[in-house]
């Protein structure tokens, strides 16, 4: 099994709701990501967990929160969003490799969010 | 730091042509390279990857890629092309951790 599960697929929001995006893996993958990408832009990495602890933020705005409640388990929280938010988020697993290792990342089909 | 350049944005190709796709890496030693595939709307899907060994790797639907360390490239390639195959193309390096980095992508159109 090399799913990765993303609900819901699709997600309309207003700009003072509070939503949540939910990953799913169960491929005993310790290393847990969410991407964001525009249309027609590759995946920009937002948010690594490492062995559940949140290892890498780069530089996102705080009203989006990660939490990682266990090892399967990938949520992003949404807060007072803004229309430029709007975008295919996207979460991601893979092992963690050893000092010398290679290892691949495995993608969900992403949850759609329009923020208005 | 690791980058990953696709040179280009658009490639055209007839149903039946062959099919080349361009990937060049920026980093000191051994990248790990993959190539991803995603079409409209959806998730990235995993179409090869390379950490050592044999240059020339085979992957799924008919694809493979050849590493070449002397012109620090990943070139994409499939001998026949199917309608099918339109979709956008990322290829990626995790040189130095083990954290994907995408190039911009080359959009693959395909002409019947």
């Amino acid at each position: 099994d090399t799913e990765v599960t993303q609900t819901p697929k699709h997600l309309v929001m207003g700009m003072t709701n509070k939503k949540s995006l939910k990953c799913e893996q169960h491929m005993g993958h310790r290393a847990m990501y969410w991407y964001k990408q525009k249309a027609k832009k590759p995946p920009e990495l937002m948010f690594v967990y490492s062995y559940e602890k949140l290892s890498i933020n780069e530089s996102v705005p705080s009203r989006f929160s990660p939490e990682c409640p266990n090892s399967s388990l990938l949520n992003l929280h949404l807060h007072a969003l803004q229309p430029e938010d709007s975008a295919l988020y996207l979460c991601a697993s893979s092992q963690i490799p050893g000092r010398t290792g290679g290892t691949e990342a495995f993608f969900g089909q992403g949850t759609r969010l329009t923020v208005v | 730091a690791q980058s990953v350049t696709q040179p280009d944005i658009h490639i055209t190709v007839s149903e039946g042509a062959s099919l080349e796709l361009r990937c060049n890496y920026s980093y000191g030693a051994t990248p790990y390279l993959f190539w991803y595939v995603q079409s409209p709307g959806q998730g990235l899907q995993l179409l090869l990857k390379y950490f050592s060994g044999d240059t020339l790797v085979q992957g799924i639907k008919g694809f493979e890629a050849e590493f070449k360390r002397s012109q620090s490239s990943f070139n994409l390639r499939k001998p026949s092309v199917h309608w099918s195959d339109a979709a956008e193309y990322f290829c990626a390096s995790s040189g130095g951790s083990y954290i994907p980095t995408f190039g911009r992508g080359t959009s693959l159109i395909v002409h019947p």
